[in-house]
């Protein structure tokens, strides 16, 4: 069964600074990927997803994330964070019979002034 | 505007009690989801339909019930054998098939047990 690892459970960073939130995916079937982000004590909310094509995949919110067949990877990265991109970040994989997905355990994204 | 609506955004309920957490979609969307949320543990899904009066049991279906009488509507019951109810609930929507990897979410009720 496909799932997915996201290796932090908590990144702090300075605004302005860059960020990349880690993903790891294992799977032997095609694969797609995505990213959702939650505020607090909201629902989630699409930011990219990776399909086929491009590996650089961009998204809302000036969030981008890089498909890497051969690490097996598909992290989230912002060149430059704001205060607002406080919030829990989930990367997710669609299951073989394309029905369902399946969320990582989630990264929490702290930005300090 | 389209969107999911659950209710209620908060309820608290006694041990040995059923609690029944409304979710409802006007997306004329086919496929509909309950997922649990705990801290640090992600989501996980408990049931899932794509189509009316047909669910299927998620990764931890046990202690839950779903019925799917109308496309707009998903009700979760979180039963008395649900050893630790106590969770954030989130209730999702898409379209089916390959499709369904756009999930729409609603804003979730949090269960707190006694």
């Amino acid at each position: 069964a496909q799932s997915v690892t996201q290796l932090d459970s908590q990144v702090p960073v300075f605004e302005e600074a860059p960020v990349e939130l880690r993903c790891n995916y294992s799977s032997s079937v095609s694969v797609y990927l995505f990213w959702y982000v939650q505020y607090p004590n909201q629902g989630l909310q699409l930011l990219l997803k990776y399909l086929s094509g491009s590996t650089l995949v961009k998204g809302i919110n000036g969030f981008e994330a890089e498909f890497n067949k051969s690490q097996t990877s598909f992290h989230l990265r912002k060149p430059s964070v704001h205060i607002s991109d406080t919030a829990e970040y989930f990367c997710a994989t669609m299951n073989s019979g394309y029905s369902t997905l399946t969320f990582g355990k989630g990264t929490m994204l702290l930005v300090s002034p | 505007d389209g969107g999911i609506t659950q209710s209620p955004k908060y309820l608290f309920r006694k041990e040995g009690q059923n609690v029944t957490l409304s979710c409802e979609q006007n997306l004329n969307h086919d496929a509909m989801y309950w997922y649990r949320q705990d801290p640090g543990q992600g989501l996980r899904l408990i049931y899932y339909s794509q189509i009316v009066n047909d669910f299927q049991k998620g990764d931890i279906a046990e202690g839950y019930s779903v019925s799917r009488e109308k496309k707009e509507s998903f009700p979760l019951t979180v039963t008395s054998a649900q050893k630790n109810p106590t969770a954030f609930y989130l209730c999702a929507s898409s379209i089916k098939g390959r499709g369904a990897n756009v999930l729409t979410f609603g804003a979730g009720s949090r269960l707190t047990v006694l």
